[in-house]
């Protein structure tokens, strides 16, 4: 069964430094969206992309975060320079469409990024 | 912040039918409700979803009331790998199908 898959499983790295979180998409899905959750707290939206632009993204959506679709597989997030409240789990999720309720709508999700700052 | 309201936890006995309850009471006609878990810090796995009837799938059924106000995931014979917390999002999400996810429900499955 196609999934979506994340590389690293796990980064760590100084605050101020930039990480790049890469993200397979299932293949014929052409919606993206990345999520994070901080420990303990709820599972929250950055952005989506479609047709290689941001479609909606969040308040923590800021100038430090960017996304890219680099070629015809991979879909990465960019924090350009990271703090301490960077760390969380970073998620990524792809959908074939993204209309509201058809199946085709379904977001698969990856097993996630864990992004440590110290 | 997420329109639904959920039990924050639930206990289960192995091999019981695991009841999940769902307020959405500010659902419209045409939107979904879907239901997702997330099973410790592993990426949240989608369930299953319905409009207005209720639906079935390998995983689980869900049974939405009449006026819709109200749904049930029913896992019909719940084991100790379906402990997880459960999140049900209507309605389904932003313009482009982003999800709101709330607090959910921590299903703990005891033996």
């Amino acid at each position: 069964e196609p999934e979506v898959t994340q590389t690293p499983s796990h980064q760590v790295t100084q605050m101020g430094q930039e990480v790049i979180l890469r993200c397979v998409p299932i293949s014929n899905h052409l919606y993206f969206y990345w999520y994070r959750q901080i420990l303990g707290q709820k599972v929250e939206f950055l952005v989506s992309f479609y047709n290689n632009e941001i479609s909606e993204k969040s308040e923590i959506f800021d100038d430090q975060f960017s996304v890219e679709r680099p070629d015809g597989s991979n879909f990465t997030l960019k924090i350009r320079s990271t703090k301490l409240e960077d760390s969380a789990m970073y998620f990524c999720a792809s959908s074939v469409w993204a209309s509201g309720g058809l199946l085709t709508d379904t977001q698969y999700f990856g097993p996630g990024t864990r992004l440590t700052v110290l | 912040d997420a329109k639904t309201t959920q039990p924050p936890s639930m206990d289960c006995a192995e091999g019981r039918a695991a009841n999940l309850p769902c307020n959405h009471s500010t659902i419209s006609g045409n939107e979904y409700v879907y239901w997702y878990r997330q099973i410790h810090s592993q990426g949240p796995q989608y369930i299953i979803h319905g409009l207005k009837n209720n639906e079935t799938n390998e995983m689980a059924s869900l049974i939405i009331t009449e006026d819709r106000k109200s749904s049930t995931l029913i896992l019909p014979h719940a084991t100790l790998r379906d402990t997880a917390v459960y999140y049900c999002i209507a309605p389904y999400g932003g313009s482009q199908g982003n999800l709101i996810f709330g607090k959910g429900t921590k299903l703990s499955v005891k033996p």
